[in-house]
């Protein structure tokens, strides 16, 4: 079946630090990959997504790559701010089958 | 900006009460989902719906029950809540084709004391 792996947190980063959350994936087919942003107190909010391999999503500073060959969707920005304190989760769709969500991973931005 | 709307936000109530958490979305989904989300941060898809008339339960066990009647309405009931039932349930929905993303409501976050 399918399934999402995030590297564990919290990720704890100063300000203007480089950020990688690592995702890989198992999947049959051709699925879509996704990064979404939960704030304090919020729902998730889309971040970016990628539906085929070697696309790259990006969105306010933040990329990621749809690489088949490794299977991995990781998420990076090269400079963070306190701003981007959020929980990133990592997902797949499929056809035919339901969203499957990394389990999270909380990041704080000291300033 | 997503129109998917969860009432109320946050609610308190007594052990034995029964509620219903409201989910209503205006983009004409037929797809729409609950999660719990508990404070590990980790979602659980708890039921799931592809339809009008169509309901399914997810992966994780739940007393709850859901109902859709309209597309654009995706309610959920506690017959009789329990502290355990103390949690964050985000609603979801989603339109056709897997590079399509999924919609999320700000959350109800319920305490049940």
């Amino acid at each position: 079946g399918n399934s999402v792996t995030q590297m564990e947190g919290p990720v704890t980063l100063s300000e203007e630090a480089f950020l990688t959350i690592n995702c890989t994936y198992t999947a049959t087919g051709y699925p879509s990959l996704f990064w979404y942003v939960q704030y304090p107190g919020e729902g998730l909010q889309l971040l970016l997504k990628a539906t085929k391999a070697d696309d790259k999503g990006s969105n306010k500073g933040f990329e990621a790559t749809y690489r088949k060959e490794t299977t991995s969707f990781h998420l990076e920005k090269g400079s963070v701010q306190v701003s981007d304190s959020a929980v990133y989760f990592c997902a797949l769709g499929n056809y035919g089958q339901n969203f499957v969500f990394g389990p999270g991973t909380r990041l704080s931005v000291l300033p | 900006e997503a129109d998917i709307y969860q009432t109320p936000r946050y609610l308190v109530i007594g052990t034995g009460k029964k509620i219903t958490l409201e989910c209503s979305q205006t983009m004409g989904h037929d797809k729409m989902y609950w999660y719990q989300q508990d404070p590990g941060m980790e979602l659980h898809l708890i039921h799931y719906s592809y339809g009008v008339n169509s309901t399914e339960k997810g992966d994780l066990s739940s007393e709850s029950t859901v109902s859709r009647i309209r597309t654009e309405h995706f309610p959920l009931t506690l017959e009789s809540a329990r502290p355990s039932h103390t949690s964050q349930y985000l609603c979801a929905s989603r339109g056709q084709g897997t590079g399509t993303e999924a919609f999320f409501g700000q959350g109800t976050r319920l305490t049940v004391v």
